[in-house]
């Protein structure tokens, strides 16, 4: 089947917008996990979805970050208010359940000018 | 909190060697470890996936050891070709998330 798509490929905005990047999961995978990698660094956590609820938010780094997944599904990452140093390729990755194979989508290149 | 270190960072090797890319982390607290590769400006692709009582898994060439009580893992590249050309990442999974090294980088010269 397919696998983990992610839209949009690239995003270029101003300091001070907000933005959305979304996953699509493989079909059927209850985990859903996002994570942001900056040049030259291996990804880190940012949150974890169990369902459509967050069991781990822990590694999103203040308040302007938040993401939902309402269905179960569809996962949507939001940056508020973004600043220079949110540039990043922000990747999510899917699961069929806790702890198993993580599946990575090609990831969305932000850049915020 | 778990912290994982690979060396090298870089690495060149002519074609046709077996090679060998060193992982090492921290906290033995974990349900499995995996090996990823990823290409210039893509995602990543997982190679191997070691379960915490696994000691090893073989994908083709490739070989990935798990040593919990020293905390090392190991990646065995038998053979090695250009196209094994990319950055190689561990990666330790405690459940809810994974938690990456910083890579080595493979170049294999023809």
């Amino acid at each position: 089947g397919a696998g983990v798509s992610q839209t949009p490929s690239n995003k270029v905005t101003e300091k001070g917008k907000y933005v959305e990047l979304r996953c699509d999961p493989i079909s059927g995978h209850t985990a859903l996990y996002w994570y942001r990698q900056s040049l030259g660094q291996g990804p880190e956590f940012l949150i974890y979805f169990q369902g459509t609820g967050a069991a781990d938010d822990s590694g999103l780094p203040n308040d302007r970050f938040f993401a939902v997944r309402p269905e179960g599904s569809v996962s949507t990452l939001k940056i508020q208010r973004t600043e220079r140093g949110d540039s990043a390729v922000y990747l999510c990755a899917s699961s069929s359940r806790h702890a198993d194979t993580q599946y990575f989508g090609p990831g969305t290149r932000l850049t915020v000018l | 909190k778990q912290e994982v270190t690979q060396i090298p960072a870089a690495l060149s090797v002519p074609e046709g060697e077996n090679l060998v890319l060193n992982c090492s982390f921290t906290d033995s607290a974990i349900y499995n470890l995996q090996w990823f590769r990823q290409d210039p400006g893509k995602g990543l692709t997982s190679l191997l996936l070691i379960q915490s009582s696994q000691r090893e898994q073989t994908s083709g060439r490739l070989n990935a050891s798990l040593d919990k009580s020293s905390g090392r893992s190991t990646l065995y590249i038998a053979a090695s070709q250009p196209g094994d050309s990319a950055t190689y990442l561990c990666a330790l999974n405690a459940g809810n998330m994974l938690t990456f090294g910083g890579g080595t980088r493979l170049m294999v010269k023809p």
